[in-house]
């Protein structure tokens, strides 16, 4: 069974781009969430969706956007990007929203380089 | 506001070594726990989990955590660690009702295994 596969795994922008990120879930997952990972902040809550519906987000931005799509499969959009948008972005898939087993299915990231 | 705390940024120890890894969480409200792994430039997998039962829960890789509701801890050991753990360890908690998204991670333990 496939992992989790995000693309792409590197990217460079700079500053006042904007750049989109995708994650393809587990086959049969309907829950997608993203994590930004920084050595200071270490792992942040960014959103989840679930059969296309945002459920929940944490506190960042409006430059920080996602969507689902039919078949799961998750994009994250950061517009007009800063220097501190450099990070790892983790995707996360789960069978189920909310309070369920909980467990998440990470993919490998996509490491941010904003200059 | 929910937060989760690892104590210790950064734990050497020698192969064969006991170790405990140490987790904190801000409140005494229904959780659920979770242990991930990170190897380097991979994703979070996950090592154990804590939903209900015992409070001592076993995981993979010789891992177990203990659940303490009265400590509002969930502490990571193993009795003999090999180099093949080095890795970064995340302490997770899901907030029962927490706005902040499923699961909020602790900042993570480095753990260096020397020979």
């Amino acid at each position: 069974k496939a992992g989790v596969t995000q693309t792409p795994r590197y990217l460079i922008k700079t500053r006042g781009q904007q750049v989109t990120l995708s994650c393809s879930p587990i086959s049969g997952h309907r829950s997608v969430s993203w994590y930004q990972q920084t050595p200071g902040q270490g792992l942040q809550f960014l959103f989840e969706y679930f059969s296309e519906t945002q459920r929940n987000k944490g506190n960042f931005p409006g430059r920080f956007s996602g969507r689902q799509f039919s078949n799961s499969r998750s994009e994250m959009n950061v517009s007009t990007l800063e220097l501190g948008d450099s990070a790892l972005y983790l995707c996360a898939s789960s069978l189920r929203s909310g309070r369920a087993t909980g467990e998440l299915f990470f993919g490998e990231g996509s490491r941010l380089t904003v200059l | 506001a929910q937060s989760v705390t690892q104590l210790d940024s950064q734990v050497p120890v020698f192969e064969e070594a006991p170790v405990e890894l140490r987790c904190n969480y801000s409140s005494s409200v229904s959780v659920y726990l979770f242990w991930y792994v990170q190897y380097p430039n991979q994703g979070l997998q996950l090592l154990l989990k804590y939903l209900s039962g015992s409070t001592l829960v076993k995981g993979i890789n010789g891992f177990e955590a203990e659940f303490n509701k009265s400590q509002t801890s969930f502490h990571l050991r193993k009795p003999s660690v090999h180099i093949s753990d080095t890795a970064e360890y995340f302490c997770a908690v899901d907030f029962y009702g927490g706005s902040q998204g499923n699961l909020i991670f602790g900042k993570g333990t480095k753990l260096s295994v020397k020979p």
